[in-house]
């Protein structure tokens, strides 16, 4: 079964610092998602990407946040000046079409010190 | 504010029981329903999407009942690698967000 890639799987940044999270989607797949897990908290919403624009956003993802898909495969998010309070697991997801089960990556464990 | 709401559990049972977990969502337009296993610091994983006519999968039943906005998970003769979160998952929008759960944990002794 094809996976979903995202790297690194570990990161340790300063804050203030900027990260940059990458993904590499199964091909065909049509939306692309941010999610993010604070430890022991739920998974949250944090983006959707649709034929390489946003298509939804949460209230979470401010002006410190962005996507993009730069080479038209990787999908990648940026957080420009992280704090402490970004310290989470980040799970990049894909869906083929809509309402049809999303595919996750094993996440990046995003630690700001 | 769209919710979706489970029991956090913990569920703590014998191996070879059965044990039921529900979830109520609020947006009554959402369209598709899952739940998804979680293991602990892993990714969300697939268990089984919930079609309103209930689906089955083995030792895994799931129902949906779109009236009250509910949905149910039954794990029937319980393993112990069974234990996890089990997270009931809702589309809110046709392919654009999916609205997680808080998660029930599962812990299934010898």
């Amino acid at each position: 079964e094809p996976e979903v890639t995202q790297t690194p799987s570990h990161q340790v940044t300063q804050m203030g610092q900027e990260v940059i999270l990458r993904c590499v989607p199964i091909s065909n797949h049509l939306y692309f998602y941010w999610y993010r897990q604070i430890l022991g908290q739920k998974v949250e919403f944090l983006v959707s990407f649709y034929n390489n624009e946003i298509s939804e956003k949460s209230e979470i993802f401010d002006d410190q946040f962005s996507v993009e898909r730069p080479d038209g495969s990787n999908f990648t998010l940026k957080i420009r000046s992280t704090k402490l309070e970004d310290s989470a697991m980040y799970f990049c997801a894909e869906v083929w079409m809509a309402n049809t089960e999303a595919f996750f990556g094993q996440g990046t464990r995003l630690t700001v010190v | 504010r769209k919710e979706v709401e489970q029991d956090p559990g913990p569920f703590n049972v014998p191996e070879g029981a059965t044990v039921a977990f529900n979830c109520t969502y609020s947006n009554s337009a959402s369209q598709s329903f899952f739940w998804y296993r979680q293991d602990c610091r892993k990714e969300p994983k697939l268990l089984m999407s919930v079609y309103s006519s209930g689906n089955e999968d083995g030792r895994f039943t799931a129902q949906l009942n779109r009236a009250s906005q509910y949905i149910s998970l039954l794990i029937r003769d319980s393993k112990l690698s069974d234990s996890a979160t089990y997270l009931c998952v809702v589309n809110d929008k046709a392919g654009n967000m999916l609205t997680f759960g808080g998660g029930t944990r599962l812990m299934v002794k010898p």
